[in-house]
């Protein structure tokens, strides 16, 4: 089955400064990377995904990579604000087959000081 | 409107009690899951529901029980558990098509703690 690997696990920036987190995969034929965001106490909240098919991806802030070859993406988030403070989880998955079977990476907790 | 509505938010039940969680989305998917979350750790996929079938069990114990009684709706009836079982437990739902990735949008949650 699919294994996804994060790192960091815990990262601190100050306010204004980028981060980037970043996660490996063992399935080749995982074709979807979503982002999750986790605020204290709340739901996981997608930020932004990409599909095999796509290089790169921006909304806003946020960027993420993808390198199919070496079985690696990765979250950048430029110009961090406190309200980025977060757990985010990197997640891959085949959708062609098992749909929603998401394997989550274990998470990176991402603390932006003023 | 992407909603994904869990009751109760919070639960506390002791081993020999016998609960339910609900979930509830008005987005017309037709994936429903539950998950399982402990702190600091990624959430777990338990089961998932595809047009109302049962598709995946990820060899959950047999005291949590999950029912579909319709498209919108996803129950998990709980059993004789266990002070481990305490947990997050989030619904969540996606389009079921053989698209390029389906997004899996989560609900609040509901905080379990087994006494």
């Amino acid at each position: 089955g699919e294994n996804v690997e994060q790192h960091p696990s815990t990262l601190s920036v100050q306010e204004g400064d980028s981060a980037v987190i970043k996660c490996t995969y063992s399935d080749s034929a995982s074709n979807y990377f979503p982002w999750y965001k986790q605020e204290l106490g709340k739901r996981p909240q997608l930020i932004i995904d990409i599909r095999s098919n796509v290089g790169e991806k921006k909304d806003q802030r946020i960027a993420v990579t993808l390198n199919k070859t070496a079985k690696h993406f990765s979250l950048h988030i430029t110009e961090t604000q406190p309200e980025d403070s977060a757990v985010y989880f990197c997640a891959a998955t085949r959708v062609t087959d098992s749909w929603g079977k998401l394997q989550f990476g274990a998470g990176t907790q991402v603390v932006v000081t003023p | 409107d992407t909603e994904v509505t869990q009751t109760p938010k919070h639960l506390v039940m002791g081993m020999t009690n016998k609960k339910s969680l609900k979930c509830e989305q008005h987005m017309g998917h037709r994936a429903m899951y539950w998950y399982k979350q402990k702190a600091k750790k990624p959430p777990e996929l338990m089961f998932v529901y595809s047009y109302e079938k049962l598709s995946i069990n990820e060899s959950v114990p047999s005291r949590f029980s999950p029912e579909c009684p319709n498209s919108s709706l996803l129950n998990l009836h709980l059993h004789a558990l266990q002070p481990e079982d305490s947990a997050l437990y989030l619904c969540a739902s996606s389009q079921v098509v053989r698209q390029r990735g389906n997004t899996i949008y989560f609900g609040e949650g509901s905080w379990l703690t087994v006494v």
